[in-house]
């Protein structure tokens, strides 16, 4: 079966742009998360969905990251006025169960802000 | 989230056992553990997890000392497709945050 599926996979964006990057979480599943990972890091929680609602954005790093999921399972994590500081991979991922073990990733959007 | 700690890179030779350490001290009595790695430009593996008990799979064992304060990762005979960055992750399961706290990992390379 599908598993997650992220578009686009590279996306190259000049500085001050707004970027909208895409999730299609595996059918079904109710959670959706969104991470982000800087070079040579670990990923890093953004922020958590349980179907269309948005229960966790502490990791949001400033108000310019916005991300919704208005019929549950489609998300789009949107960045406005795009800084250098945002070059990273965002990586979404979903899961079945709001207390399921295991979070299903998928490839990641590779932005870089030139 | 209980903090955990791992070597920063690992060597292993195809066939032989890889075995992975991550120290958890401070974890907690409702907290679990698990592994995930991640290959090269790809989003992260879900491995294996546990509470308390050792625990086996088609992919890895686990293994958590008695006083749960750490933990090891066994792949039982590595291939080259086993390279990649490991994680050890420790969280609270139940309620509505399950988000996963990652650390840097282990960067296990395994060769020829």
């Amino acid at each position: 079966g599908a598993g997650v599926s992220q578009s686009p996979r590279y996306k190259v964006a000049k500085r001050g742009q707004d970027v909208a990057l895409r999730c299609d979480p595996i059918s079904g599943h109710v959670s959706l998360f969104w991470y982000q990972q800087a070079l040579g890091q670990g990923p890093e929680f953004l922020t958590y969905f349980q179907n269309e609602a948005q229960l966790d954005k502490s990791g949001l790093p400033s108000d310019r990251f916005f991300a919704e999921r208005p019929e549950g399972s489609v998300s789009t994590l949107k960045i406005q006025r795009t800084q250098q500081e945002d070059s990273a991979v965002y990586l979404c991922a979903s899961s079945l169960l709001r207390q399921t073990y295991e979070q299903y990733f998928g490839p990641g959007t590779r932005l870089t802000v030139t | 989230d209980a903090k955990t700690t791992q070597p920063p890179s690992m060597d292993c030779a195809e066939g032989r056992a890889a075995n992975l350490p991550c120290n958890h001290s401070t974890i907690s009595g409702n907290e679990y553990v698990y592994w995930y790695r991640q290959i090269h430009s790809q989003g992260p593996q879900y491995i294996i997890h546990g509470l308390k008990n050792n625990e086996t799979n088609e992919m890895a064992s686990l293994i958590i000392t008695e006083d749960r304060k750490s933990s090891t990762l066994i792949l039982p005979h590595a291939t080259l497709r086993d390279t990649a960055v490991y994680y050890c992750i420790v969280r609270v399961v139940g309620g509505t945050a399950s988000k996963l706290t990652f650390g840097t990992g282990t960067r296990l390379q395994v060769t020829l």
